[in-house]
This record gives structure tokens, sequence and C-alpha cells, in this order.
């Protein structure tokens, strides 16, 4: 069964700094990779997708890599900013269409 | 873009009770949609995989007579907890594939909802 796993649980940094947020996965044969942010209480905003044959897509301030053969994805965060503070979350697309999700990474930025 | 609401957003109710959740496609038509489930601070859990005119596919571990769920529709999933215990409080986010986008990156895109947070007493 795919496992997805979210490094690090929490990050706190001040603001304008860049950061990286890690999530690897044990199965490699995914659809694709999706990057999500959740606010405390709230639901799901998609913030980047990308698909199995991409190595990479970029979103404003935001740069998402997958690297499928080693089950790795990175999302970038340049000059991070208070309004950034949530829940990461990455997901995997497995062949029947579910979503597996990481554990998540709590993001603090301190102005 | 493609919209899935969720009713109602957040319930309260007894121990032993049943509760009822929505989730709806807006502007598509949902042959497949999914339920997951967040306990606090932790990621979401797949629970099931609705099918429209047919029985659910559960993951394992997720009880099927304790989480009911019914795809009457296209676009419509219902999950009904029955016999609700405080154990049971949680987060329930649905999420809901359009099968008629085939033609862009979009058809990869599955749209959640907004969540319903369910507490039992």
């Amino acid at each position: 069964k795919q496992e997805v796993t979210q490094i690090p649980a929490a990050l706190s940094v001040p603001e304008g700094e860049n950061l990286v947020l890690n999530c690897s996965f044990t199965d490699s044969a995914i659809y694709n990779l999706q990057w999500f942010r959740q606010d405390p209480g709230k639901g799901l905003t998609s913030l980047l997708l990308i698909q199995s044959s991409q190595r990479e897509q970029t979103s404003g301030r935001l740069n998402a890599s997958l690297d499928k053969s080693s089950g790795r994805s990175t999302l970038y965060i340049a000059a991070s900013q208070p309004g950034d503070s949530a829940t990461y979350l990455c997901a995997v697309r497995g062949t029947g269409n579910q979503f597996y999700f990481g554990t998540g990474t709590s993001l603090t930025v301190i102005p | 873009g493609a919209v899935v609401s969720q009713h109602p957003s957040r319930v309260i109710c007894k121990s032993g009770t049943s509760v009822k959740i929505e989730c709806r496609s807006l502007d598509f038509q949902a042959t497949t949609m999914f339920w997951y489930r967040q306990f606090p601070k932790k990621s979401l859990m797949l629970m099931a995989t609705s099918n429209e005119g047919s029985k659910a596919t559960y993951e394992q571990g997720v009880e099927k007579d304790k989480f009911l769920i019914n795809h009457a529709s296209l676009t419509l999933s219902t999950l009904t907890v029955t016999s609700a215990h405080p154990e049971d409080s949680s987060f329930y986010i649905c999420s809901a594939r359009d099968p008629a986008l085939r033609t862009s990156e979009i058809q990869e895109t599955q749209y959640f909802g907004p969540g319903t947070r369910l507490l039992v007493l």
C-alpha cells in the first residue's frame, strides 16, 4: 500500500526566507502528485499538480518538483510571507484515482 | 472551475444517533467520489470510493456497516455515520472527479469539498 511521508512535520521561519518542504512516497506507480494547502479547520486548496511524466511545476512563488523514480517531491516557497502559514499536504494519486495523503508539514511564517 | 459542496459544514450530535453528510458536484457529473477522514492534527485517510450505481469500495479497516455510503446519482454521494460515538468525531472530506474532462491537464484534477466537521457528544 502506498505510504506518503512529509518532512519536516513542523517548520517555523522568519518572513522573507525561502524554504523547502519534502514529500516521499513508497510506490512509484503514481498517476500524479499534488500539493495542497489546508488552513486550520478548513478544506483543501490545490496549489500545484505534477503529472507523473513531468519534473516540475511553478505557480508564482511556488515551485514543485517530482522525481518519480526515487519517490520524492519537494515544494519550494520563495520569499515566504505570514499569509503562507498553513499546513501543506502532498498527495499522490494512484492508478485507482484515489489520493494517498502525506502526513503534512505545519508551516509558520513569523512576521 | 468545478465546485464540490458538502452539507452540513458542521454537525454536533448525541452518541448513538446517525448523521448523514452530503457531497454534491455542482456543475459536473461525477461517476466516482471519494470520502476521506481527518483526525485532529493528522493527515487525510481515504475511507472509501463511491461509485454511482454500485456498491462503494472500502479501504481496509473501515467498517462498512458503520459508514454507509450511497451514490444514487451522478451529482450526489452521501456518507452516513451510523450509531455515532465520540471516537467518530472527525473532519470528513469528499472529492469528485469529472470523467468528461479528457483533453487537458484539468482532467487529472479532483475537486475537493470544503469538509464537514462532526462532533459526537
